[in-house]
């Protein structure tokens, strides 16, 4: 079974300050995909990242999948209340269908005004 | 364009007794998923579709779960005898793309009293 391990679980930051999460397997994978879940509502697709070593930036979120594709990371700058939510990182294989797509337990971000 | 929708958006039953829940995905999208979310915690894969019929059962809890997805659009997600331990977000989502990127719909709160 592939696991994808996510850290920290749980991250409380001011409004403005900067922060970093990590999504990282023993495994590789064809594509990293990162998600935000906010309560009540599925998960959004934020991006997808599929080269070892591509960094993509949202805004003020930068994201970068691992030169050897086990890993990933997030970092957002200047963090706003709007950024509170549920961070899920997924792993794809090539082929496609379910088992292609491995998601890890997520990051709980909030950031307090 | 729609997003996937499901229904009913809450469900509240007694144990024992059998719920239906509902997915319409995306037009077009021929790869449907169906997750459990418990309170908390990140994505636990149920079942996938690819078209009318579902290659990958295995995360199927027990043979109390069932679905079935019919003219390869809507899909169903059977409980019967529910328990207790049943009661979470039950997510669908469907995909199209490549890296298997998927579109979530808000999900389905079931509570088992």
């Amino acid at each position: 079974t592939q696991l994808l391990e996510q850290s920290p679980q749980f991250l409380s930051i001011q409004e403005g300050e900067n922060l970093t999460v990590y999504c990282n397997s023993s495994s590789v994978f064809s594509s990293l995909q990162w998600y935000r879940q906010e309560p009540g509502e599925g998960p959004v697709l934020l991006v997808t990242v599929v080269t070892g070593g591509e960094v993509k930036k949202l805004k003020r979120l930068t994201f970068q999948f691992g030169d050897a594709r086990k890993d990933s990371s997030l970092h957002i700058t200047a963090a706003q209340p709007g950024d509170t939510g549920l961070y899920l990182c997924a792993g794809g294989k090539h082929g496609g269908g379910a088992d292609g797509l491995t998601f890890g337990k997520g990051t709980h971000l909030i950031i307090q005004p | 364009g729609a997003g996937v929708s499901q229904s009913p958006s809450n469900k509240v039953t007694e144990k024992g007794k059998d719920v239906e829940l509902r997915c319409d995905p995306i037009s077009g999208h021929t790869a449907l998923y169906w997750y459990r979310q418990s309170l908390g915690q990140g994505l636990e894969f149920l079942i996938y579709f690819q078209g009318n019929s579902a290659p990958d059962k295995s995360g199927l809890p027990s043979d109390r779960f069932s679905a079935e997805r019919t003219g390869g659009s809507v899909s169903t997600l059977t409980i019967q005898r529910t328990q207790q331990e049943d009661s979470a977000v039950y997510l669908c989502a469907s995909s199209l793309g490549t890296y298997n990127e998927q579109f979530f719909g808000p999900g389905t709160r079931l509570t088992v009293l």
